[in-house]
This record gives C-alpha cells, sequence and structure tokens, in this order.
C-alpha cells in the first residue's frame, strides 16, 4: 500500500492566488514528520515546511501552511499569494520515527505534484 | 558552506559497465541516504547510513552497492548497469533522525544506461 499519496499530478493556480496541494498518509506508528519539498525546473530539492504528528498547531512558514488532519491523515500544504516562482514539482514526504534497524531519518516520498502558476 | 556535493553531475554508461557516484556533506551530519528519482514515481530510498559504519537496504537496493567512508563521505556503485538504473540520483544527509530534523540534498546526478 502506498504509504504517501498525492492524487494531484498537475494543477494550475492564478498568480496571487492561493492553492492547496493534497497529501494523505498512511501510518500505524503514533509518532511521526511530515514535510514538503520543492522541486524547480533545475532539479534541486528544496525543503519547505515540516509538521510533527504531536504538534497541536498548524505548520507555517511564511507563504507556506500545513494544513494538518491527523484523523483523517492528511496534510496539505497552501501556499497563499502564488507567485512565478512557485511553479515546481512539490512532494510530500513522511518519516515514521519506530522503525527497525535505527532507519533514522528514512523519508517516504509520494509521487508528486507539478504546479503550474498563470501570470 | 557546500552543504551535501554529488560527482558527478552526469554520467553515460554502456550496459554492464560500472561506475561509483559519490557523495560527502560538510555539516558534521550521522545519516547518508542515496534516493533514485523516475519520472512520476517520486524519490525512492536506495540504501542509506544511519550512522558512520553502518550501512541498510532501502526500498529498491537491487544492483546497487555503497560504502560509507568515513563520516563525511557516502558512495554508491553500480557495478554491472542496466538500463532500468537510467535516473536521477540523489545523496541526502540529515544530523540525526528525531523531530524536525530536515533531509539536506545534493543536486543530482544524472545516469544514462545504454
Amino acid at each position: 500500500a502506498q504509504k504517501i499519496t498525492q492524487t494531484q499530478p498537475g494543477m494550475f493556480v492564478q498568480e496571487k492566488e492561493a492553492v492547496t496541494l493534497d497529501c494523505t498518509y498512511d501510518t500505524s506508528d503514533p509518532s511521526y514528520g511530515l514535510f514538503w519539498y520543492k522541486q524547480p525546473s533545475s532539479g534541486e530539492m528544496i525543503f519547505l515546511i515540516y509538521q510533527g504528528s504531536y504538534d497541536q498547531q498548524n505548520a507555517t512558514e511564511g507563504r507556506y501552511s500545513l494544513n494538518f488532519q491527523k484523523a483523517r491523515k492528511s496534510a496539505n500544504l497552501v501556499i497563499s499569494a502564488s507567485q512565478l516562482g512557485d511553479s515546481a514539482m512539490y512532494f510530500c514526504a513522511m518519516r515514521e520515527d519506530h522503525r527497525p534497524n535505527n532507519a533514522g531519518n528514512m523519508l517516504t516520498f509520494g509521487g508528486g505534484t507539478r504546479l503550474m502558476v498563470k501570470p | 558552506n557546500a552543504g551535501v556535493t554529488q560527482t558527478p553531475k552526469f554520467q553515460v554508461l554502456k550496459t554492464g559497465q560500472s561506475m561509483t557516484l559519490q557523495c560527502a556533506q560538510d555539516m558534521n551530519h550521522n545519516s547518508m541516504y542515496w534516493y533514485r528519482q523516475d519520472p512520476g514515481m517520486g524519490l525512492r530510498l536506495i540504501y542509506y547510513s544511519a550512522s558512520e559504519g553502518t550501512t541498510d537496504k532501502g526500498e529498491v537496493p537491487n544492483g546497487y552497492n555503497v560504502s560509507r567512508l568515513n563520516k563525511r563521505e557516502f558512495s554508491l556503485r553500480l557495478e554491472s548497469a542496466a538500463p532500468s538504473q537510467t535516473s536521477v540520483y540523489f545523496c541526502a544527509s540529515t544530523y540525526d533522525g528525531s523531530g524536525a530534523n530536515v533531509l539536506t540534498f545534493g543536486a543530482g546526478s544524472r545516469l544514462t544506461v545504454l
């Protein structure tokens, strides 16, 4: 079974509007972390935001916020006031804290969503 | 501050050839990882090293070997390259596996196997 599911292969958004990128996850581990990364066309992976499973409040980082709904196992990324530079692939990822072999910060990634911002 | 450095950035191999991808980090991180990225598949973990002196298989280890040479360096070897190993390879590192410790990625190595 997929541990991280991103159901939107591609999305368009108008510049200056807000957009939500969906992410659902599957784990039985009570302790986990959720991450979002951005991959522009240049190829590098850029960390955007982190949410811990025990965090009481939704994470925010500038124009990025994470809509964390634990009971629904969803961790959607919200980008406010989209900019042309936001056009990129976006990946949701999960770290499960109780893994065998001391797997440390091993991330499992979703398939990604390509966001295209229209001027 | 270089972060995570991968070499080479591009490589073309013929089927059956061998090669090693090099990765080095200068952030005093304990854990290092090799991922591959195929179109539409996201990133998949090949091997990881939770600490110096240890290595373990990830999700897709077949056809690869790794060496954690020291705390800074973690190399990935393809002994007999196959077209199915055509991919973009990312090395990543982090201090440890707790909390908000973030993976820092290298710029990627694009490998084509003919």
